[in-house]
C-alpha cells in the first residue's frame, strides 16, 4: 500500500532526450510536489500543484514542465535533457487548503535521472 | 522562511538518547517547527511539529524553548535505522501547502 509511488527508481538517458517522470499518491491529498536533490545534497523545491492547478513554480528552466491530469497524479517532463538535469527527483503530497498549516508532506521513494 | 542552523554531523551511541538541536533565532510568531529526516537513498520522511508547546509522538519528541528561537528533537533510544540526515524547517502555519525549505540538515551516525 504504496503512499506515493514514482515510475522509476533510476532512470538512464542521453543529453538532448526527452523524459518523464510520473507520480501518484493513494493518500486523498490535495497537494502534490516535485523536489530536486543535487548531487551535492541540496534539496529544493521545483512545483507544486492544488487541486490541478499549479501554485509554486520555482525559478526551474522551462525545459521542465510539469503535468496534473487529476489530483492524484503530478508528472513531470523534461525537454532536450542536459548533464546539469542529473539529480534524484522527489515527488511528495499533503493536504493542502490553507487553515492551520499543519499538513505534513509525504514523499516518494525519488528517481535517480542520470544523463550522460 | 526563517533560518534554522544546524550541527553538520552528530554520533550517538545504540540505544541512548539522540539530541539533535536547532537554532531558528529568527523565527516569528506565526510560524510552526518541523523536522524531517532523510535516510540514504530513501524521500524525506515527516518526524514531527511543533508551535511553542513541547510535542510527542511514536517517533520523537519536540522541545522548544520558551522564546521559541531554539528547538531540540530527541530521539529517546536511537537505532541503527535512525541513522539519516535530519531537517529542521520552520514554516508558516497558515497555509498548507507552502514549499518546505530545507537547509543542510545534521548528519545522524548511531553505532553499535
Amino acid at each position: 500500500d504504496t503512499a506515493v509511488s514514482q515510475t522509476s527508481k533510476y532512470l538512464v538517458t542521453q543529453m538532448g532526450n526527452d523524459k518523464s517522470i510520473k507520480c501518484e499518491q493513494n493518500l486523498g491529498h490535495d497537494t502534490m510536489y516535485w523536489y530536486k536533490q543535487d548531487s551535492k545534497k541540496f534539496l529544493k523545491i521545483m512545483f507544486s500543484y492544488n487541486n490541478k492547478e499549479l501554485i509554486i513554480n520555482e525559478t526551474v528552466p522551462n525545459r521542465f514542465s510539469p503535468k496534473s491530469p487529476d489530483k492524484a497524479h503530478l508528472n513531470l517532463h523534461i525537454n532536450s535533457l542536459e548533464l546539469g538535469d542529473s539529480a534524484v527527483y522527489f515527488c511528495a503530497s499533503s493536504q493542502g487548503g490553507g487553515g492551520r498549516g499543519k499538513y505534513e508532506q509525504y514523499f516518494g521513494p525519488g528517481t535517480r535521472l542520470t544523463v550522460t | 522562511d526563517a533560518k534554522t542552523t544546524q550541527p553538520t554531523s552528530m554520533d550517538c551511541a545504540e540505544g541512548r538518547a539522540a539530541n539533535l538541536p536547532c537554532n531558528h533565532s529568527t523565527i516569528s510568531g506565526n510560524e510552526y517547527v518541523y523536522w524531517y529526516r532523510q535516510i540514504h537513498s530513501q524521500g524525506p520522511q515527516y518526524i514531527i511539529h511543533g508551535l511553542k508547546n513541547n510535542e510527542t509522538n511514536e517517533m520523537a519528541s519536540l522541545i522548544i524553548t520558551e522564546d521559541r528561537k531554539s528547538s531540540t528533537l530527541i530521539l529517546p533510544h536511537a537505532t541503527l535505522r535512525d541513522t539519516a540526515v535530519y531537517y529542521c524547517i520552520v514554516r508558516p502555519m497558515n497555509t498548507g501547502f507552502q514549499k518546505l525549505v530545507f537547509g543542510t540538515g545534521t548528519r545522524l551516525l548511531v553505532s553499535p
